[in-house]
């Protein structure tokens, strides 16, 4: 069975740039979550879909990042316009349901220059 | 806001040697705990978990109890491998949450350990 897949693994774009990232879940995981670290600090919570409804994005940092997730599959996650802080790894991972591991895919480097 | 601290690295150790790696959390619920592994190139992974006071979580020889009296889960090993090289995160999740079918972790910033054979 795949894991929790992220495209592309790294990027490189310039400020001001559009840059969308991908999280494809395991199949049949209703629960998916984007999280980002940034810096070598602490890895923080972005949002969370159940299927395609956004249950909880209270940590998405402003309007210049847009999550998707339509049709409860995969995600996208955008960000327009980018700026330098917006730098670091961006981590995807999805979970079944109650109670139930937290799986993470590879996650995205994302550097703004 | 809830939120884990632990120890600076990078640490570095020789092969055989004991692993300890503390972490400490505030939290004003009662959350589950999680040490999450990270190893060059790869996503996180799950090492270990606790979901109430007391109880100890294992995997691969690595350790940790949850102290509710000091609010800790110390990561510990007896004796580590070069293939034990990786980042380590300290993670805690509200069981509230875990009830209602959601899994919000709060992460510590990470550890980097290196171990030279």
């Amino acid at each position: 069975e795949a894991g929790v897949t992220q495209f592309p693994s790294h990027s490189v774009i310039e400020k001001g740039q559009t840059v969308t990232l991908r999280c494809d879940p395991i199949s049949g995981h209703d629960n998916l979550y984007w999280y980002r670290r940034v810096m070598g600090k602490e890895i923080k919570f972005l949002l969370h879909f159940v299927k395609e409804s956004k249950q909880d994005e209270s940590g998405m940092p402003n309007n210049r990042f847009l999550a998707e997730r339509t049709g409860g599959t995969y995600s996208t996650l955008k960000v327009q316009p980018a700026e330098l802080e917006d730098s670091g790894v961006y981590f995807c991972a999805s979970t079944s349901g109650f109670n139930t591991e937290a799986f993470f895919g590879q996650g995205t480097r994302l550097t703004v220059v | 806001g809830d939120s884990v601290t632990q120890m600076e690295g990078p640490v570095t150790l020789s092969e055989e040697a004991f692993l300890t790696i503390n972490c400490t959390y505030t939290a004003t619920g009662y959350p589950s705990l999680f040490w999450y592994v990270q190893y060059p190139g790869e996503g996180l992974q799950l090492l270990l978990k606790a979901t109430k006071a007391d109880d100890k979580g294992s995997n691969k020889g690595f350790e940790a109890t949850y102290r509710k009296e000091t609010t800790s889960f110390h990561l510990e090993k007896g004796s580590v491998q070069v293939s034990d090289s990786a980042v380590y995160f300290c993670a805690l999740s509200d069981r509230t949450l875990i009830i209602q079918g959601a899994q919000k972790l709060v992460f510590g910033q990470g550890t980097r350990l290196t171990i030279n054979p």
